[in-house]
């Protein structure tokens, strides 16, 4: 199993400002995924990143991964009101035969005022 | 196309009685999690299918839980004999692997359902 936990546990921003959370994890990957939640309810994928990436982006969306480290970072640039979420990342190991399992950390709170 | 799906959404029951939890998986998807989600926490690891694998059931926290998935596609969560801090947000999520077998290897992005929020007085 993978774990990830993520830092800091809560984190509140002016719309505008970019928001910066932090994964760390313990064991080897081969991607990680970030995942964002909204009221308690379903996740919904974000983004991936495979452990041979350095780099990601997608929209206002960045996302870093150091492997020496065994660390990520998520970042949300122009961050709006309805950034407001909780955010989670999912560090998944090695192997082709499906048998990953993601164990969540408790994520992120992320809130954006208006 | 159909994302995966919960029922019910919401199920409010009392102390001792058991309750059946669905999952509908996105058709094709080969791997079905389930986790609980307890106020203001993070995801909690319950059982895994794959395929026709046997079920990682390492997740249960006792054996009052246990799980179902026929044909390989529509998953039951059974929870005998209820209590109170069995109240959670029950969330179900499949994937099916994509990328290739080689470099980094294969990924499994998880698609969730909207969850069932059990509550059990």
């Amino acid at each position: 199993s993978q774990q990830g936990e993520e830092d800091p546990q809560a984190l509140s921003i002016q719309e505008g400002e970019n928001a910066t959370m932090n994964c760390s994890y313990k064991t080897s990957i081969n991607n990680l995924q970030w995942y964002r939640q909204n009221s308690g309810r379903g996740l919904v994928h974000l983004i991936l990143i495979r452990s041979n990436e350095r780099e990601k982006h997608s929209g206002r969306l960045r996302v870093t991964l150091d492997t020496s480290k065994k660390s990520s970072s998520l970042l949300i640039t122009a961050s709006r009101a309805a950034d407001t979420a909780s955010y989670f990342c999912a560090p998944t190991g090695f192997g082709n035969s499906g048998t990953y399992k993601y164990i969540f950390g408790t994520g992120t709170r992320l809130k954006v005022l208006a | 196309g159909a994302g995966v799906s919960q029922s019910p959404s919401n199920k409010v029951t009392e102390k001792g009685k058991d309750v059946e939890l669905r999952c509908d998986p996105i058709s094709g998807h080969t791997a079905l999690y389930w986790y609980r989600q307890s106020l203001g926490q993070g995801l909690e690891f319950l059982i895994y299918f794959q395929g026709n694998s046997a079920p990682d059931k390492s997740g249960l926290p006792s054996d009052r839980f246990s799980a179902e998935r026929t044909g390989g596609s529509v998953s039951t969560l059974t929870i005998q004999r209820t209590q109170q801090e069995d109240s959670a947000v029950y969330l179900c999520a499949s994937s099916i692997p994509t990328g290739t077998s080689g470099g980094a290897g294969l990924s499994y992005e998880q698609f969730f359902g909207p969850g069932t929020r059990l509550t059990v007085l």
